[in-house]
């Protein structure tokens, strides 16, 4: 069935480093989503991508839909520490409902001790 | 700016009671949705609502009932809680768009 692979599951950044993390499927997406979730919240929507090749960007984060349509990467570029939480891609499921979405484990983002 | 408020927090129940979730939201959007988070399953759809007095399935509605009392609230009920319904559920909102923008801060609900 449709699944998300992130990668890396975690990472210690330091602030003012770049990051970046992708997320890849075996099953093509005509949607790729980004949000992120810090503790106790809900997720927040970082960047909808709609189109094959397209390369968007929200402030210090840029995500790139992938030409095959399996796979998308997220980069930040001279993190900062509100960077920190989890990162989750998700794309539409196939035959399902508005909304009903397959998402990623995740790419847990701390800082280096 | 309040955004999407969910109520309550925190909730335990014990099996065979019924609760109801409540959410709101201030931005005028068309569709909210509700979602159950589970450790190592992502967010996973219970319910939605495209539009004001319209609801439809999920991927797991078993278990649950919503109502759209209007363009502002959406509800979720649990009739008859299970211990497989302890999860953490989230509602959600989105206008013009097929996907979910901004969520609650989540409801953490244990049921025993």
């Amino acid at each position: 069935g449709q699944q998300l692979n992130q990668s890396p599951q975690s990472m210690f950044i330091q602030e003012g480093e770049d990051v970046s993390m992708n997320c890849t499927s075996s099953s093509i997406f005509n949607t790729w989503l980004w949000y992120k979730q810090d503790p106790g919240e809900g997720p927040v929507l970082l960047i909808a991508l709609y189109k094959a090749g397209e390369l968007t960007s929200n402030g210090r984060l840029t995500a790139q839909f992938g030409i095959t349509r399996k796979d998308s990467f997220l980069n930040i570029s001279a993190s900062i520490p509100s960077d920190v939480g989890i990162y989750f891609c998700a794309g539409p499921r196939y035959g399902g409902s508005q909304g009903n979405l397959i998402f990623g484990k995740g790419t847990k983002l701390s800082v280096k001790p | 700016n309040a955004g999407v408020t969910q109520t309550p927090k925190f909730q335990v129940l014990k099996t065979g009671q019924s609760m109801t979730l409540q959410c709101a939201q201030d931005m005028n959007h068309n569709s909210m949705y509700w979602y159950r988070q589970d450790p190592g399953m992502g967010l996973r759809l219970i319910y939605y609502s495209a539009s004001e007095g319209t609801t439809d399935k999920g991927e797991v509605p078993n278990g649950y009932n919503v109502s759209r009392l209007n363009k502002r609230e959406f509800s979720l009920r649990l009739e008859s809680a299970a211990p497989s319904q302890t999860s953490v559920y989230f509602c959600a909102s989105s206008d013009g768009q097929p996907q979910p923008q901004h969520f609650g801060d989540g409801t953490r609900l244990s049921i025993l």
